[in-house]
């Protein structure tokens, strides 16, 4: 069965310290990658998203994600993040070949530290 | 744009009483879903509805969960009756039809407690 996993539940990091948050998924075939975020009390927002072209995609507030075919993974990225970015992050995948059901990961919960 | 309203954002209930959520997708998105999100767990998909047929129902518990869409608008899900393991977040979300590839528009969701 189609699959998406996050490696990490919890990270805690110092403002200005470098995140990298592991996803990879299971499919195979053509796959189209999101990560989305949730801050606290609000609801799931798309924070930048790969279907083909360029493997480094660039989201909003500085993320960036690296999609590595032979991985089977989409890496979120931040050089320096900012108390502002706590909150739940929640990589996603779909693919054609299961209908273009989207298929969640179970979320890492950041918290930065001011 | 207002974008995917949800009601209520709370419900608490008692077990074996039913309870409804109701969505409303923005305004020209066809393509509607309700997701549930246990608690430290991704959301899952339980229906997907394209204009007001459901076209993949699989992983909606069908004894005691329904949905409807009836003008392809608005939907609701409903839950009866309720059981303590269906304290969760129901979300809704939309897509333009076709475009469910650029990702979806999520509501607020409905945070369920069932006691």
């Amino acid at each position: 069965a189609q699959s998406v996993s996050q490696h990490n539940h919890h990270v805690i990091l110092s403002e200005a310290a470098s995140l990298e948050l592991g996803c990879n998924y299971s499919y195979g075939g053509t796959v189209n990658l999101f990560w989305y975020v949730q801050y606290p009390g609000q609801h799931l927002q798309l924070l930048l998203k790969y279907f083909s072209g360029d493997p480094l995609v660039k989201g909003i507030k500085g993320f960036e994600a690296e999609f590595i075919k032979s991985k089977f993974s989409f890496n979120l990225r931040k050089p320096s993040v900012q108390w502002s970015d706590t909150a739940e992050y929640f990589c996603a995948v779909n693919a054609r070949k299961y209908g273009n059901k989207l298929v969640f990961g179970a979320g890492t919960i950041l918290r930065v530290k001011s | 744009e207002a974008g995917v309203v949800q009601s209520p954002r709370y419900k608490i209930i008692e077990k074996k009483q039913p309870v409804a959520f109701w969505c409303n997708p923005i305004s020209g998105h066809n393509t509607l879903y309700w997701y549930r999100q246990n608690l430290g767990q991704g959301p899952e998909l339980l229906i997907r509805y394209e204009n007001e047929e459901a076209v993949d129902d699989s992983q909606l518990p069908k004894d005691r969960f329904s949905a409807e869409r009836l003008k392809g608008v608005d939907s609701t899900l409903k839950i009866q009756p309720a059981e303590l393991g269906d304290s969760a977040v129901y979300l809704c979300a939309s897509s333009l039809p076709g475009s469910a590839n650029y990702g979806y528009t999520f509501g607020s969701g409905t945070r369920l407690t069932v006691v």
